[in-house]
C-alpha cells in the first residue's frame, strides 16, 4: 500500500455520462497530481494542486475538471464522456510542490466508457 | 514546452544480460529525474532517482547516469532477471514531472 488511495478501482459507464474519481494523498502530502494513461501511451500529465490551489495544467480537456478540498483529497471530474476517455487515471502525491520531492502513485482508477 | 522522450519502446533480453534505457529532456530547468517500474495493471513504483547535481547513482543491479549538457539520462539494469519484466518510465522536471512513453522490457528465462 503506497498510502495514496484512489476510488473507485474500476468504473464502467456510457458515453455522454459524467464520473468523479477520488484521490486521498499520503498523510502529510500537500501536492496532488493527476495523470492519464491510455493504451500504449505514457503517463500524460493532467493537472496539479498544492494545498487546495491549482498550480499547473497539462493536456487536460475542457470536459475535465478537478479540485482539491480543505482535507487535501482531490476529485477529478470527467463529463460528456467519449470512448477515447477510456484509460487508467492515476493520482500521485508529494509532500511539497516541485518535482524534486518525488511522487508516490496510487493504484489508479480504470475507466471504461462503452 | 517540457518534453521527455524515451527509447527504445520495447526491449527483449536474455536472463543475465544487461538492459539500457535512454531518455532525453527538453527543459533545462529540470532538476529531478526518477525512474518508475510498472507491472501490468499496477501502479508505477519508484525504483531509482537522480538529482541534477549528481552524475551517477547506483543501487544494487540498477544504475542511472545523467548528462546535463546533453540533456539525457539513462537507466542501466545488470544481470537481468525475469521479474525485471515490466514497463519502465523515465521522468523529468522541476515544478512537475513529465514522463516518457515507457519501455516494455521482457527478460526471457
Amino acid at each position: 500500500d503506497s498510502g495514496v488511495t484512489q476510488t473507485p478501482k474500476h468504473l464502467i459507464t456510457a458515453t455522454g455520462q459524467r464520473v468523479t474519481l477520488r484521490c486521498s494523498p499520503r498523510s502529510g502530502d500537500l501536492s496532488v497530481y493527476w495523470y492519464q494513461q491510455s493504451l500504449d501511451q505514457g503517463l500524460q500529465f493532467l493537472i496539479q494542486y498544492y494545498n487546495g490551489e491549482e498550480r499547473a495544467k497539462g493536456n487536460i480537456l475542457e470536459r475535465f475538471s478537478a479540485q482539491q478540498f480543505p482535507d487535501l483529497h482531490s476529485e477529478l471530474n470527467l463529463s460528456s464522456l467519449e470512448l477515447g476517455d477510456s484509460a487508467l487515471y492515476f493520482c500521485a502525491s508529494s509532500v511539497m510542490q516541485g518535482a524534486r520531492y518525488g511522487y508516490t502513485f496510487g493504484s489508479g482508477t480504470r475507466l471504461t466508457v462503452v | 514546452g517540457e518534453n521527455v522522450e524515451q527509447h527504445p519502446s520495447t526491449l527483449s533480453v536474455q536472463e543475465g544480460d544487461s538492459a539500457v534505457i535512454k531518455c532525453t529532456y527538453s527543459d533545462s530547468a529540470s532538476n529531478y529525474f526518477p525512474w518508475y517500474k510498472q507491472e501490468l495493471g499496477k501502479r508505477p513504483q519508484l525504483i531509482i532517482d537522480i538529482r541534477s547535481n549528481v552524475g551517477e547513482k547506483k543501487d544494487q543491479r540498477i544504475a542511472v547516469t545523467l548528462n546535463k549538457t546533453a540533456k539525457h539520462f539513462s537507466l542501466h539494469i545488470t544481470e537481468t532477471q525475469p521479474e525485471d519484466s515490466a514497463v519502465y518510465f523515465c521522468g523529468g522536471g522541476s515544478e512537475k514531472l513529465v514522463f516518457g512513453k515507457g519501455m516494455k522490457l521482457t527478460v526471457n528465462p
